[in-house]
């Protein structure tokens, strides 16, 4: 799977939008970017997932660039709540050989601290 | 709760102990995933299961560790002779086929 590079750390206001960039300039055409995100004591959660079409759901958009060498996520509207690590994830659905991948890789992620 | 339940959630054992924990999955999903995380790192993976088969196990699981999935649904994770490096958050996943993981709270394992 393609390494991700995120910022170590963020600061958001609540109510505002919060945008957290991923580099994935390594990426493969049959790989997905993944986000998940993971609030102090408790088990990541899953966020959203793109291949190259921007993607939005309740919770965030996915905004993939046309070359698919980065992402952002976003929160339209922050919350003490959405305090968390995030993390960018980059997953193949098969190998070259059509067995279909199983696990995630994670990295460091991005600490997002939302500030009343 | 439909959600992925882990038990228990919380164990202390002395070094030299065997532990076991448990995963229940979503109903239905049939791929489940273990993984464990280092305070301040990231989830790192040990081995995934499709219905009752063990498809990949990470270097991480050494032979200390051994994980069971024997009717496909819920899964056992054991930790023979714990060191204090086993200490750490254990945590399990579930998805139905390839699809996005859903994980559960996780069992956070200190060995004394």
């Amino acid at each position: 799977d393609a390494k991700t590079t995120q910022p170590t750390s963020m600061d958001c206001a609540e109510g505002r939008a919060a945008n957290l960039p991923c580099n994935h300039s390594t990426i493969s055409g049959n790989e997905y970017v993944y986000w998940y995100r993971q609030i102090h004591s408790q088990g990541p959660q899953y966020i959203i997932h793109g291949l190259k079409n921007n993607e939005t759901n309740e919770m965030a958009s996915l905004i993939i660039t046309e070359d698919r060498k980065s992402s952002t996520l976003i929160l339209p509207h922050a919350t003490l709540r959405d305090t968390a690590v995030y993390y960018c994830i980059v997953r193949a659905a098969r190998n070259a050989g059509g067995t279909s991948y199983g696990k995630l890789t994670f990295g460091q992620g991005t600490i997002l601290t939302v500030h009343p | 709760d439909t959600g992925v339940s882990q038990n228990p959630r919380h164990k202390i054992t002395k070094r030299g102990q065997n532990v076991t924990f448990r995963c229940d999955p979503i109903s239905e999903h049939n791929r489940l995933y273990w993984y464990r995380q280092t305070l301040g790192q990231g989830p790192e993976f040990l081995t995934y299961f499709q219905n009752e088969a063990q498809l990949e196990k990470s270097r991480l699981l050494s032979d200390r560790f051994s994980a069971e999935r024997p009717k496909g649904s819920f899964s056992t994770l054991e930790i023979q002779r714990t060191e204090q490096g086993d200490s750490a958050m254990y945590l399990c996943a579930s998805s139905p086929g390839v699809g996005s993981q859903y994980f559960g709270p996780g069992t956070r394992l200190t060995v004394t």
